[in-house]
């Protein structure tokens, strides 16, 4: 069973921090995702990665920067975290490019931000 | 760009009574649709999905779809629900990025 997971459940920042979301996942999967969900607006696309060292921006990169040095690990980085960063954060993986399959996702990271 | 729209923010529905999630979808080309279940503090499960072919789907727990292309419409339904189905329900198109729709929230009560 594919298990992707994110190091923290839940962090609290301060303003203007730099801050860390980690994602690893053990299925070797090429493709790996970070979404923020929030209330009403669903789930939008932040990065994406297709292959160790690339990064593809979503619809909602500003603010946000991402890598990838393994195949297995793809970070989320709040350069510096604002307020309106506050939110819950998933990260996802899949095993392939076709556009049927489906992606697996961690349990996520609830970042409050102060 | 596509686009996914669920209409009801929230279902309500007693126990063993049919569900139904609404939700319709825009793309350009071909739909490559899914729906995911997200139960509280976890995060999206893969229910079900349709690339081609019969227009009702079957997914995990007792779960179906129906695809509709004219009416750009993939419902989620469940002949009779339970009280563990309560959660909120993701509908989502690729076309190539998976695009989700607002959620509805369904709460099936006893």
């Amino acid at each position: 069973d594919v298990k992707v997971t994110q190091s923290s459940r839940y962090l609290v920042k301060r303003t203007g921090e730099k801050v860390f979301l980690e994602c690893v996942q053990d299925m070797d999967h090429e493709n790996m995702f970070w979404y923020r969900q929030d209330p009403g607006l669903g789930l939008r696309l932040i990065y994406f990665s297709y292959d160790v060292k690339m990064k593809e921006k979503g619809d909602i990169p500003e603010g946000y920067s991402v890598s990838r040095e393994k195949k297995e690990r793809f970070s989320l980085i709040l350069e510096s975290a604002s307020t309106n960063q506050t939110s819950m954060y998933l990260c996802a993986s899949s095993g392939s490019s076709s556009y049927n399959s489906p992606l697996h996702f961690g349990n996520g990271t609830r970042l409050t931000v102060t | 760009a596509q686009s996914v729209a669920q209409p009801e923010d929230q279902v309500n529905v007693a126990e063993g009574n049919p569900l139904t999630v609404k939700c319709t979808y825009s793309v350009s080309g071909n739909p490559y649709l899914f729906w995911y279940v997200q139960y509280p503090n976890r995060g999206l499960q893969f229910l079900l999905k349709y690339i081609t072919g019969d227009n009702l789907v079957k997914g995990s727990y007792g779960f179906e779809a129906e695809f509709n292309k004219s009416q750009t419409s993939f419902h989620l339904k469940k002949p009779s629900a339970l009280v563990s189905d309560s959660a909120l329900y993701f509908c989502a198109v690729r076309d190539p990025r998976l695009t989700f729709g607002g959620g509805t929230r369904v709460l099936v009560k006893p």
